[in-house]
C-alpha cells in the first residue's frame, strides 16, 4: 500500500518565477491539504482539496493556488516566488468519514523548494 | 482551534518511558487531542488521538486530564529512533481538517 508521495524532492527556482508541485494521496484518501514549513517551525496549513474544490484555505495569499483531479492526486501552484517562499512543502492526504469530518492525516515525505 | 503549550526540548534515557506534556486550557467540549511527530527531514507522522478517555496504541500512550485542560503523551520504552520534534495539535468535531501546529517538543533519547 503506497503511501503518500510527492514530486520533485528538492526544486530550486528563481525569484518571480513559477512552480508547480505534485501529490498522490494515499490509496483510498479522497482529501489533500497542503503545509509549508519553513526552517525551524511548524508546518502552516495552506489549504485542502475534496471533492476537486478548494474546501479551506489559511492565511496565505493569492499567489498560492491548487487543484485536484479526479483521481484525487493534487498540484499546488505558486506564482512570482518570493525568497521567503523558500520552505519544506509537505502534502497530507485523509479520508472524509462524514461530511466535515475527516481521520488522521497522512503526510508525504515532502518538496523541498529554494528559492534564489 | 484551542492553543497549546509544550516545552520547547526534552531528553530521554534509551530504554526509559519518555513523557511529554502539552497545556491546552482552552480547549472546547468538542475538541481533540492529537499528537503527531516529524524526524528530522520527514514528513509529521501520526501518533495517537482522544477525547477524555486515555488511549492506547502500538506506539504511544495517551493520558488526558479530568479537566481536559493538560495531556501526555507516553512513550513507553524510548528509542534512539523515537528522537524527533513532536506536536500536540487540538482539532474539532472528532477530526482535524486543518491541523494548527505550533513549535512541538525536540525529544532526544539518548544512548
Amino acid at each position: 500500500d503506497a503511501g503518500v508521495t510527492q514530486s520533485p524532492t528538492h526544486l530550486i527556482k528563481t525569484r518571480g518565477q513559477q512552480v508547480t508541485l505534485r501529490c498522490s494521496p494515499k490509496s483510498g484518501h479522497d482529501t489533500v491539504s497542503w503545509y509549508q514549513q519553513a526552517l525551524g517551525q511548524g508546518p502552516q496549513f495552506i489549504f485542502q482539496y475534496y471533492e476537486e474544490e478548494e474546501r479551506q484555505r489559511g492565511n496565505f495569499p493569492d499567489r498560492f493556488s491548487g487543484h485536484q483531479f479526479p483521481n484525487y492526486s493534487s498540484e499546488l501552484n505558486v506564482n512570482a516566488l518570493l525568497l521567503g517562499d523558500s520552505a519544506l512543502y509537505l502534502c497530507a492526504s485523509s479520508l472524509v468519514l462524514v461530511f466535515g469530518s475527516t481521520n488522521e492525516q497522512f503526510f508525504g515525505p515532502g518538496t523541498r523548494l529554494t528559492v534564489l | 482551534d484551542a492553543k497549546t503549550t509544550q516545552p520547547p526540548s526534552m531528553d530521554c534515557a534509551e530504554g526509559r518511558a519518555a513523557n511529554l506534556p502539552c497545556n491546552h486550557s482552552t480547549i472546547s467540549g468538542n475538541e481533540y487531542v492529537y499528537w503527531y511527530r516529524q524526524i528530522h527531514s520527514q514528513g509529521p507522522q501520526y501518533i495517537i488521538h482522544g477525547l477524555k478517555n486515555n488511549e492506547t496504541n502500538e506506539m504511544a500512550s495517551l493520558i488526558i486530564t479530568e479537566d481536559r485542560k493538560s495531556s501526555t503523551l507516553i512513550l513507553p520504552h524510548a528509542t534512539l529512533r523515537d528522537t524527533a520534534v513532536y506536536y500536540c495539535i487540538v482539532g474539532s468535531s472528532g477530526s482535524a481538517r486543518q491541523l494548527t501546529f505550533g513549535s512541538g517538543t525536540q525529544l532526544t533519547v539518548l544512548p
